[in-house]
């Protein structure tokens, strides 16, 4: 079946680094990958995501492009703040699965001042 | 257009009491599906429902059981709390349009004691 892989964590940064979040797929059709982003005490939220091969899904200053030759969709951004830290899921939504989603373990990033 | 509300927020109860969920979708989703969240399992999918209509099914025990109103409101229902069943609930909600994308919302952390 469908499964993602992502780096686990945690990863801890200083701030204005640069960050790299390893999420790597396997999946029998074209699925739809996403990143979601958990800040302490909430719920999910949609950071962004892409629908087809070579999109490149960006918000708040994080960046995914879709690889379908390398099945992967690694989260960047360029500058990290404290603000961002917090726990990322990978995940991929698949139409021969009825677009449930399919999770990472998730990665919980901490940024130090 | 408002996110997709739960209510309550937080919840105490103890074993073997039983306890109902409530979860309002996004103005014209008409999906919502249900998630439990845990430090040791990570996001577990418990069901989905559409247009009142339960259309999948997690690895949960009867125990825990939902239902969907006319309005795409939706409540899960958890009966003989166990401790186990302490997490974060989390609903989430889509269009028929954009099947592929769910939107969470805050979620609803039961402790059980």
């Amino acid at each position: 079946g469908d499964s993602v892989t992502q780096m686990e964590g945690p990863v801890t940064l200083s701030e204005e680094a640069f960050l790299t979040i390893n999420c790597t797929y396997t999946a029998t059709g074209y699925p739809s990958l996403f990143w979601y982003v958990q800040y302490p005490g909430e719920g999910l939220q949609l950071l962004l995501k892409a629908t087809k091969a070579d999109d490149k899904g960006s918000n708040k200053g994080f960046e995914a492009t879709y690889r379908k030759e390398t099945t992967s969709f690694h989260l960047e951004k360029g500058s990290v703040q404290v603000s961002d830290s917090a726990v990322y899921f990978c995940a991929l939504s698949d139409m021969d699965s009825n677009y449930q989603l399919i999770w990472g373990a998730g990665t919980k990033l901490i940024i130090k001042p | 257009k408002a996110g997709v509300t739960q209510t309550p927020r937080y919840l105490i109860k103890t074993r073997g009491q039983q306890v109902t969920l409530s979860c309002s979708p996004i103005s014209g989703h008409r999906s919502v599906s249900w998630y439990q969240q845990t430090p040791g399992q990570g996001l577990q999918f418990l069901f989905e429902y559409f247009s009142e209509t339960q259309r999948n099914k997690g690895n949960f025990p009867g125990r825990f059981s939902g239902r969907q109103f006319s309005n795409s409101r939706s409540e899960m229902n958890v009966s003989t709390l166990e401790l186990g069943d302490s997490a974060l609930y989390l609903c989430a909600s889509r269009s028929v349009a954009y099947q592929e994308t769910q939107y969470f919302g805050p979620g609803t952390r039961l402790l059980v004691l």
